[in-house]
């Protein structure tokens, strides 16, 4: 079956601007979670999905947002983009909000450079 | 803060078991070891997880020590595509939306496998 999908896989931005990423989790999972990596921060969590609400929230200001739809899919935006927002965002998918008592399946990322 | 502690690299010759130690000295009663890898450039790979008792699956093995602060997860027989940064997170695992529990990173080990 088809994994975890995250589009676009390669973005630049400049400074100010705000951007979308999206991602596509496996068929009937319902969990969706994001997490940023930074080569100074390693990887830190954001927020995550279940049933379209937010069940979970990292350490992040505000100008970092999530949704999630009805068929699973979720978007997560960023407002006001800084350099140090450069990173690669990932999205990992679950069959529960908690990841069960398995894993998470990641998807490969989307490299966000602000310039 | 992640709860584990892991050394920073490693190294191990391809054929041979790359065996990769972790110590979590605070983890709680209901709290699993679950382990991922990430190859360069790609999301994080779900390995193995266990509470207290040992376990095995076609990529892993992960050893639980009995007091239950510190594991070794085992590579049997080490390729040169599990060279990767290796993992070891310790976290609450339970069904239903009773909490979100979300996945806490630390820096890993750099594993190398040597031809």
């Amino acid at each position: 079956k088809a994994g975890v999908t995250q589009t676009p896989r390669y973005l630049i931005k400049t400074r100010g601007q705000q951007v979308t990423l999206s991602c596509s989790p496996i068929s009937g999972h319902r969990s969706v979670s994001w997490y940023q990596q930074t080569p100074g921060q390693g990887l830190q969590f954001l927020f995550e999905y279940f049933s379209e609400t937010q069940r979970n929230k990292g350490n992040f200001p505000g100008r970092f947002s999530g949704r999630q739809f009805s068929n699973s899919r979720s978007e997560m935006n960023v407002s006001t983009l800084e350099l140090g927002d450069s990173a690669l965002y990932l999205c990992a998918s679950s069959s529960a909000p908690t990841g069960a008592r398995g894993g998470y399946t990641f998807g490969s990322g989307t490299r966000l450079t602000v310039v | 803060d992640a709860k584990t502690t892991q050394p920073p690299s490693m190294d191990c010759a391809e054929g041979r078991a790359a065996n990769l130690p972790c110590n979590h000295s605070t983890i709680s009663g209901n709290e699993y070891v679950y382990w991922y890898r990430q190859i360069h450039s790609q999301g994080p790979q779900y390995i193995i997880h266990g509470l207290k008792n040992n376990e095995t699956n076609e990529m892993a093995s992960l050893i639980i020590t009995e007091d239950r602060k510190s594991s070794t997860l085992i590579l049997p027989h080490a390729t040169l595509r599990d060279t990767a940064v290796y993992y070891c997170i310790v976290r609450v695992a339970r069904r239903g939306i009773q909490g979100a529990q979300k996945l806490v990173f630390g820096q890993g080990t750099r594993l190398t496998i040597n031809p």
